[in-house]
């Protein structure tokens, strides 16, 4: 079955450590997109791709950084810059020229310890 | 700057009954609008959506209505079943611009 893969679905990340979560998609999806949920918030954009090799940033790309080396795969790094990294991140993609609907995975729990 | 608004943060719904969630938005660019049904510690699934040049959307016991001179679309859940409780967000979008914008959601609560 095609989809969205994330990964690990929980996360721990200590004081001045960086941590990469993976996003991997087997749907032939031209963009992808990670995004970040925090409570009683909706989804916030941190960064998106729309072709190999390229990225743009989002409304709070401060403190993260991605890569799209491969169309399959979207990994986000959450910095030490990022001081409230604790949250619900989601990855999503889309074929472009489709509707708009955006595929979600099932997201990954990062806590500070 | 928030430009989808889901003012009411939960609902409580009795089973059986209508559920009516409603969603504002700011910027009139917008021009595809989505629901999307999320349970804790998943990601969301999409639910419904409309397109601008209609008013009304319906799949099933989903109904998504669009007003555009008052920038406000709502969902109708008729009957509500004790699996709709979840969190719904509604997102907006630009044409040719596949970045949705998302509100903060409404968690719908189905008693019994």
């Amino acid at each position: 079955d095609g989809g969205i893969t994330q990964s690990p679905k929980y996360l721990f990340r200590k004081e001045g450590q960086n941590v990469t979560l993976s996003c991997e998609q087997n749907l032939n999806h031209d963009a992808m997109y990670w995004y970040r949920q925090d409570p009683g918030q909706g989804l916030r954009l941190i960064y998106y791709s729309q072709i190999v090799n390229d990225f743009q940033k989002g409304d709070i790309a401060e403190g993260y950084s991605v890569s799209r080396e491969k169309k399959e795969s979207f990994p986000l790094t959450v910095t030490s810059a990022q001081k409230n990294p604790t949250a619900f991140y989601l990855c999503a993609s889309i074929r472009l020229g489709s509707e708009g609907k955006l595929f979600f995975g099932s997201g990954t729990q990062l806590s500070v310890l | 700057d928030q430009q989808v608004k889901q003012n009411s943060p939960s609902l409580s719904v009795q089973e059986g009954r209508i559920s009516i969630l409603n969603c504002d938005y700011t910027n009139s660019m917008f021009d595809y609008f989505l629901w999307y049904k999320k349970y804790p510690a998943e990601g969301p699934t999409f639910l419904i959506s409309i397109s601008s040049i209609k008013d009304k959307n319906e799949d099933g016991r989903f109904t998504v209505f669009l007003n555009k001179s008052a920038k406000h679309l709502s969902l109708h859940i008729v009957p509500s079943q004790p699996g709709d409780s979840a969190v719904y967000f509604c997102a907006a979008r630009r044409s040719n611009d596949y970045k949705l914008s998302f509100g903060a959601g409404t968690t719908v609560t189905v008693r019994a």
